[in-house]
């Protein structure tokens, strides 16, 4: 089966730091570009980062450059994401996402569960 | 940034109705246009991808039409599982960027 599974998120005071994972499984990981996604609660969904197979292209959304860092291992069938410098603002559902195709800049056609990050002191 | 309106945010309907759901983008994306659906405390599953291409697994009563800014989802006849939160994304260029989401409430 296709999965993809989230970790590592919790509560955390505005400043601190947190790691996520995700683990794939039932496909080839090292094929696919992979993206985080962030919905904060009862908005709408957000992209985050993104990242290629090779990791040869890593891509940002404003709001967490420089913050955030993605990186994947594809000996472990692992994304992840570094998140430096919380906000209460980055409050939010995480989903670790692969694009549709192979040769990425496609739709996100398997999305994990979530894992929720709170920022709060 | 390719900023995108997505219409109406509360759409109010019974099962059995025609849905349509517009998204309008303030550039033209050619056929990079994706729609999910979400339903509460789960993940979005991907409905349609290059604005008309069903995703396997999906019901043929979603469509999906249109090219370069204005794109449209259409449930032909609407079941109970249908009700929920439907978004449109577009990955012609980074960002990618989803509309704000249009719910799908029973009338």
């Amino acid at each position: 089966e296709v999965q993809l599974v989230e970790s590592g998120g919790g509560l955390v005071k505005p400043g601190g730091s947190l790691r996520l994972s995700c683990a794939a499984s039932g496909f080839t990981f090292s094929s696919y570009s992979m993206n985080w996604v962030r919905q904060a609660p009862g908005k709408g969904l957000e992209w985050v980062s993104s990242i290629s197979s090779s990791s040869s292209y890593i891509y940002y959304a404003d709001s967490v450059k420089g913050r955030f860092t993605i990186s994947r291992d594809n000996a472990k069938n692992s994304l992840y994401l570094q998140m430096n410098s919380l906000r209460a603002e980055d409050t939010a559902v995480y989903y670790c996402a692969r694009e549709r195709s192979l040769s990425g800049n496609d739709a996100f056609d398997i999305w994990g569960q979530g894992t929720m990050v709170t920022v709060s002191s | 940034v390719i900023w995108m309106t997505q219409s109406p945010s509360l759409l109010s309907a019974s099962t059995g109705d025609r849905v349509i759901i517009s998204c309008r983008m303030s550039q033209g994306i050619s056929s990079y246009l994706a729609w999910y659906q979400q339903k509460p405390g789960k993940a979005p599953e991907l409905l349609i991808y290059a604005a008309s291409t069903l995703q396997s697994g999906v019901p043929s009563r979603f469509s999906g039409s249109g090219s370069g800014t204005d794109f449209t989802l259409t449930i032909s006849c609407l079941q109970s599982e249908d009700f929920a939160t439907y978004y449109c994304q577009q990955y012609y260029s980074f960002p990618p960027t989803f509309g704000q989401g249009t719910k799908v409430e029973i009338k």
